[in-house]
């Protein structure tokens, strides 16, 4: 068990839908990362918050946002949600302090999302 | 963050040693060299980083060259539960691009 805890843990929804996907990060870690993981492909990295600012941006569509509130949970908004969008979607933390070294991420279970 | 690049897959009989590669020419000074393995379609799990120096911890050992232009994950006696898809990341600050990793599987 990571710490990182993900809800919900299976989606299941159709073309056009909205969805949210929630991330609870390890006690004490500020920065939360989300990654996409399409069938049979790598970790598509989307998008880092630390400590409630944007950080870093990848390859996330318009069609999705992200933010990270003052208890430092984090969500991940879906919207006008396409067949391709079907996906296992990871949220990771990490310590992340001033000064620190980048350290290791530590992955929550995923929430599979599957778009009818 | 440079890239990197990994044999797409590779066999390893149980108890021996398994040695996975990682090339990453495009390293910076200050870029870290990081592993991470993927058990099915379970989150990441962190294994083992270095800048310079080997490493080892209770996992694994890594093993990067003086020129840091690659490096290599050693699991030392490897069991069956090590069958996974490992991942080699360099980071220092911003995108962690994960590539396709290695898929490694541990035969009996």
């Amino acid at each position: 068990d990571s710490g990182v805890t993900q809800t919900p843990k299976h989606l299941i929804t159709a073309t056009g839908q909205r969805v949210t996907l929630r991330c609870s990060p390890r006690s004490g870690d500020l920065s939360v990362y989300w990654y996409q993981q399409s069938l049979d492909q790598g970790l598509q990295f989307l998008i880092q918050y630390y400590n409630g600012e944007e950080r870093a941006k990848g390859n996330i569509l318009e069609r999705f946002s992200a933010q990270q509130f003052p208890d430092l949970h984090s969500e991940l908004n879906l919207s006008s949600l396409e067949l391709g969008d079907s996906a296992l979607y990871f949220c990771a933390s990490s310590v992340d302090y001033p000064g620190l070294v980048r350290d290791e991420q530590f992955f929550g279970p995923g929430t599979r999302l599957t778009v009818l | 963050d440079a890239k990197t690049t990994q044999p797409p897959s590779m066999d390893c009989a149980e108890g021996r040693a398994a040695n996975l590669p990682c090339n990453h020419s495009t390293i910076s000074g200050n870029e870290y060299v990081y592993w991470y393995r993927q058990i099915h379609s379970q989150g990441p799990q962190y294994i083992i980083h270095g800048l310079k120096n080997n490493e080892t911890n209770e996992m694994a050992s890594l093993i990067i060259t003086e020129d840091r232009k690659s490096s290599t994950l050693i699991l030392p006696h490897a069991t069956l539960r090590d069958t996974a898809v490992y991942y080699c990341i360099v980071l220092n600050a911003g995108k962690s691009t994960f590539g396709d990793g290695t898929t490694l599987t541990v035969k009996p």
